[in-house]
């Protein structure tokens, strides 16, 4: 049961190009979008979110696009860095009534910043 | 800078042994959770814990498992007779308001736990 889904599992991208990753939902319960960072042996770290009365929001290098007619998010990070390189992931949540928020993850794109 | 803790890093041990799984949540948070990772797959919700008792749960935990806050700081995940299948990487998570705008969890390093 994918609710969320992020269809390439890698990306690879130029130092200083623009790096977009993409997801997918299929729950239109679905209020809340958040993007993680993981590198290996490490949590995720959480990078930004966007609720779903907005279409976009913006931190530094990193943006995030919600489409919900078409059930899309994007996550643009530009200009990218190697340090970027790592597994993204995109993650919703609904508010299930129950006072818990649990998330709902992708399974992630892993992102290669080529020096 | 505040962040979740985890104790052990990495736990091995025999199918059908109790474990537990130790977390520190950073200190202002109301909302706890655990999500593990099989290898190659998805983080997968687990459970999430709000003024001492569970919210929600998934399917994945089934009686096996149970979930504590004994001192109010430590938020434990309690395996009581491990399967192979139970082997994963778990991540502890915390979150600070219950609103929908502010449910950005942060999670811990993880324990990766191997069942022999």
């Amino acid at each position: 049961d994918q609710q969320v889904k992020q269809n390439s599992p890698s990306l690879s991208v130029q130092e200083g190009r623009i790096s977009i990753l993409n997801c997918d939902y299929t729950n239109s319960m679905f209020d809340y979008f958040l993007w993680y960072k993981k590198y290996p042996a490490e949590g995720p770290t959480f990078l930004i979110s966007i609720s779903s009365i907005k279409d976009k929001n913006e931190d530094g290098r990193f943006t995030v696009f919600l489409n919900k007619s078409a059930k899309h998010l994007s996550l643009h990070i530009v200009p990218s860095q190697p340090g970027d390189s790592a597994v993204y992931f995109c993650a919703a949540s609904a508010n299930s009534g129950a006072g818990s928020y649990q998330l709902t993850f992708g399974k992630g794109t892993k992102l290669s910043v080529i020096p | 800078e505040p962040e979740v803790t985890q104790t052990p890093s990495h736990q091995v041990t025999q199918m059908g042994q109790e474990v537990i799984l130790r977390c520190v949540p950073i200190s202002n948070h109301l909302y706890f959770y655990w999500y593990r990772q099989i290898l190659g797959q998805k983080v997968e919700f687990l459970v999430s814990f709000y003024n001492n008792e569970i919210s929600e749960k998934s399917e994945i935990f089934d009686d096996q498992f149970s979930v504590e806050r004994p001192d109010g700081s430590n938020f434990t995940l309690k395996i009581r007779s491990t399967k192979l299948e139970d082997s994963a990487m778990y991540f502890c998570a915390s979150s600070s308001l219950p609103g929908q705008s502010y449910n950005e969890q942060f999670f811990g390093p993880g324990t990766r736990l191997t069942v022999l």
